[in-house]
C-alpha cells in the first residue's frame, strides 16, 4: 500500500528537549515536505526537499532542521523545542516526473505539544 | 507567506451547490490544486487546474482563470460528509496552501 508514515503520531514534551519526527514514504517520490497546521493559519510549509541531499526552507523554518540522506526518509528535527512549536505536523510527498498535477500525498499527522 | 485568499467559512444546505473561491498572487504560478481535510484527518487531493477552464470529477469541479488570478471549487449535490475544510494551493514543488475554507453542510 502506497503511504506516507509519520512517527510519533502524538507527543508531549518539554521545552528544550530535542526531538525528531520521522517521515517515510514508499512511493519512490523525489519531493518531500513538512507542514505545520495551526488554527486559522492553514498549512504552512516548514522545509521541503526536491531530492536526496537537497533541502530548502519554506515559510516558517525557524527552530527546525531537516535532512534527506535517503530518498524515502525526511525527518524533522526540533533541536530545542519551544511552546510556540506546539502544532499539528504533516509530512507529504509527490513524484516530480510525469504529469504536473500538484498531488501531494500526506501522512496522518503528528500532534506535538511542548510544555 | 501566504499568497492565496479564500473565505474562512461557508455554510450550505444538503443537496445544494456551493462554490469556494480562491484568488492568488501571480508570481511563479504553476497551477492551482484543491485539497479536502476532514476534522482529525490529513489533507487529501481533490483536483488540479494547470490551464484555464473547468475540470470535473464527479460531484466536484474546479475552475481556473489565469488572467484573473482566480479559481474556484464547485461542490454539487452536497452531502453531510462534505463538511470539511477545503484548501486551495498554488505551485508545484513547493506547494503553497491558502488558509482554508471550512464548509458546514446543514440539513
Amino acid at each position: 500500500e502506497a503511504q506516507v508514515t509519520q512517527n510519533p503520531r502524538y507527543l508531549i514534551t518539554v521545552t528544550g528537549k530535542k526531538l525528531t519526527v520521522t517521515c517515510s514514504q514508499n512511493m519512490n517520490h523525489e519531493y518531500m515536505s513538512w507542514y505545520r497546521q495551526d488554527p486559522g493559519l492553514g498549512l504552512r510549509q516548514i522545509y521541503y526537499s526536491m531530492n536526496v541531499e537537497v533541502t530548502d526552507k519554506g515559510d516558517v523554518p525557524e527552530g527546525y532542521k531537516v535532512s534527506r540522506k535517503e530518498k524515502r526518509n525526511f525527518p524533522l528535527i526540533l533541536e530545542s523545542p519551544s511552546p510556540n512549536q506546539t502544532s499539528l505536523y504533516f509530512c507529504a510527498s509527490r513524484g516530480t516526473s510525469g504529469r504536473l498535477n500538484g498531488e501531494l500525498f500526506f501522512g496522518e499527522g503528528s500532534r506535538l505539544t511542548v510544555l | 507567506g501566504q499568497s492565496l485568499e479564500q473565505p474562512s467559512e461557508v455554510t450550505a444546505v444538503e443537496g445544494a451547490i456551493v462554490q469556494i473561491n480562491c484568488t492568488y498572487q501571480t508570481s511563479g504560478f504553476y497551477g492551482l490544486s484543491w485539497y479536502q481535510q476532514h476534522d482529525g484527518g490529513a489533507p487529501t487531493f481533490l483536483s488540479y487546474n494547470g490551464l484555464d477552464g473547468l475540470e470535473e470529477t464527479g460531484r466536484f469541479s474546479s475552475f481556473l482563470s489565469r488572467s484573473d488570478s482566480y479559481g474556484y471549487l464547485l461542490l454539487q449535490e452536497l452531502q453531510m460528509k462534505d463538511s470539511a475544510s477545503y484548501f486551495c494551493a498554488r505551485g508545484n514543488t513547493p506547494l503553497v496552501f491558502g488558509k482554508g475554507t471550512r464548509l458546514s453542510v446543514i440539513a
